[in-house]
């Protein structure tokens, strides 16, 4: 089954729309720790955030904010104002305390229109 | 913040060749090493987990004998494609595991682009 699911394939805005894009993972753990990284289209992959599972808080970052909900086993990342240079693939990944594994996700492309 | 490098960053070579891709982590021992596999367009998927010192462990569906990894180092790793073929072809990813008092950190190096004519 897959650990992280993220639904949305591609996404196209309009440059200075709010974005969201979604993430759900799934794990047995109760310990735990979720990532959301940029891959820009040389390749790198980009680091944007790491949230723990015993924290619950939303947080921002400048344009980026990110919505953890354990309820609901998501964490959603949203980008206002969106801005031509957010095109990229955006990968939400999981890992679990006791393995060093990732689980990355799918990937959703964002694509920002000027 | 912590860096890895790889090397080369592309690579084309002849089918029937073998290539070898350098994974580093420059300013921190790293523990273990992962290296995964990324074609176009997809998800990025582990090809097998190295511990320094001893044999790597691979994932299902990945030829170990095709697919030689070595970690002689705290600060090395290295994958080498043998005998590589068109479908060899990819964006290959290195990870670098250090640990942070009681948490583990990884760290991804910037990727190689392997194509294989």
């Amino acid at each position: 089954a897959q650990k992280v699911t993220q639904a949305q394939t591609e996404i196209s805005v309009v440059e200075k729309e709010d974005v969201t894009l979604d993430c759900v993972y799934e794990t047995r753990d109760t310990t735990y720790y979720l990532f959301w990284y940029k891959q820009p289209p040389s390749g790198e992959l980009v680091f944007l955030i790491r949230r723990n599972s015993f924290d619950e808080q939303n947080e921002i970052s400048g344009r980026y904010s990110w919505n953890f909900q354990k309820s609901t086993s998501s964490f959603n990342f949203t980008i206002t104002a969106s801005q031509v240079v957010d095109s990229a693939v955006y990968f939400c990944a999981l890992s679990e305390a006791g393995g060093n594994q990732f689980y990355f996700g799918t990937g959703t492309s964002l694509t920002v229109i000027p | 913040g912590a860096v890895v490098s790889q090397h080369p960053s592309r690579v084309i070579c002849k089918s029937g060749t073998s290539v070898k891709i350098e994974c580093r982590s420059l300013d921190f021992q790293a523990t273990t090493m992962f290296w995964y596999r990324q074609f176009p367009k997809k998800s990025l998927m582990l090809m097998a987990t190295s511990n320094e010192g001893s044999k790597a462990t691979y994932e299902q569906g990945v030829e170990k004998d095709k697919f030689l990894i070595n970690h002689a180092s705290l600060t090395l790793s290295t994958l080498t494609v043998t005998s590589a073929h068109p479908e060899d072809s990819s964006f290959y990813i290195c990870s670098a595991m250090t640990s942070r008092g009681v948490t583990y950190e990884q760290y991804f190096g910037p990727g190689t682009r392997l194509t294989v004519t």
